[in-house]
């Protein structure tokens, strides 16, 4: 079975520092991984998505993930917070052999102060 | 301008009565979705369907009932057998049905709350 983990609930960082979101996921096979931000009261947004090209993924807004496969883990990073990327973020897998199920992760609540 | 909408944005029933959402896309999208997102739970998924016609359940599809009669639509109707319905509610659309890797696309939601 697919699963998702988040290892922080909240992370809070102050402008201008670099962000780390965690993310590990159990996959059968081969999976492709996502990373989403919500802000409140809004739909989700992609951020970048890996399915399986090249492992450092770029994305929207200077955020990048790594795909690591030996440690099963897919971080968000952003070299220089701003004020605007508060907001959750999710990390989603999907693996072809559950056909359409993304399992989403429980979320990281990203605050950047001032 | 392409996109998914979902109406109404805010919603208030009572106890005991059904409630209909709505979810519109004009993206031409083959999949549609319909999650549920409660505090600290991440989004867990209701129903979806790949084609018209068609819908299969999701993991928590107990209480709700959907169709699929137009590739645009999909509504989701939260009946009076949805024990906690109140929740934040989100449509979402794939481009392809039977795709892992294609990431799927979302509305801005309908918060439903149920006295």
């Amino acid at each position: 079975a697919q699963s998702v983990t988040q290892l922080d609930s909240h992370v809070s960082v102050s402008e201008g520092t670099p962000v780390l979101l965690r993310c590990n996921y159990s996959s059968s096979y081969s999976p492709s991984l996502f990373w989403y931000v919500q802000h409140p009261n809004k739909g989700l947004q992609l951020l970048l998505k890996y399915t399986s090209a090249a492992t450092l993924v770029k994305g929207i807004n200077g955020f990048e993930a790594e795909f690591k496969k030996s440690e099963t883990s897919f971080h968000l990073t952003k070299p220089s917070a701003h004020m605007s990327d508060a907001a959750e973020y999710f990390c989603v897998v999907s693996d072809r052999n559950y056909g359409q199920n993304f399992v989403f992760g429980p979320g990281t609540r990203l605050s950047v102060l001032p | 301008d392409g996109g998914i909408t979902q109406s109404p944005k805010y919603l208030f029933r009572k106890e005991g009565q059904n409630v209909t959402l709505s979810c519109e896309q004009n993206l031409n999208h083959d999949a549609m979705y319909w999650y549920r997102q409660d505090p600290g739970q991440g989004l867990r998924l209701i129903y979806y369907s790949q084609i018209v016609n068609d819908f299969q359940k999701g993991d928590i599809a107990e209480g709700y009932s959907v169709s699929r009669e137009k590739k645009e639509s999909f509504p989701l109707t939260v009946t009076s057998a949805q024990k906690n319905p109140t929740a934040f509610y989100l449509c979402a659309t794939n481009r392809r049905r039977d795709s892992n890797n294609s990431p799927l696309h979302f509305g801005n939601g309908t918060r439903l709350t149920v006295t």
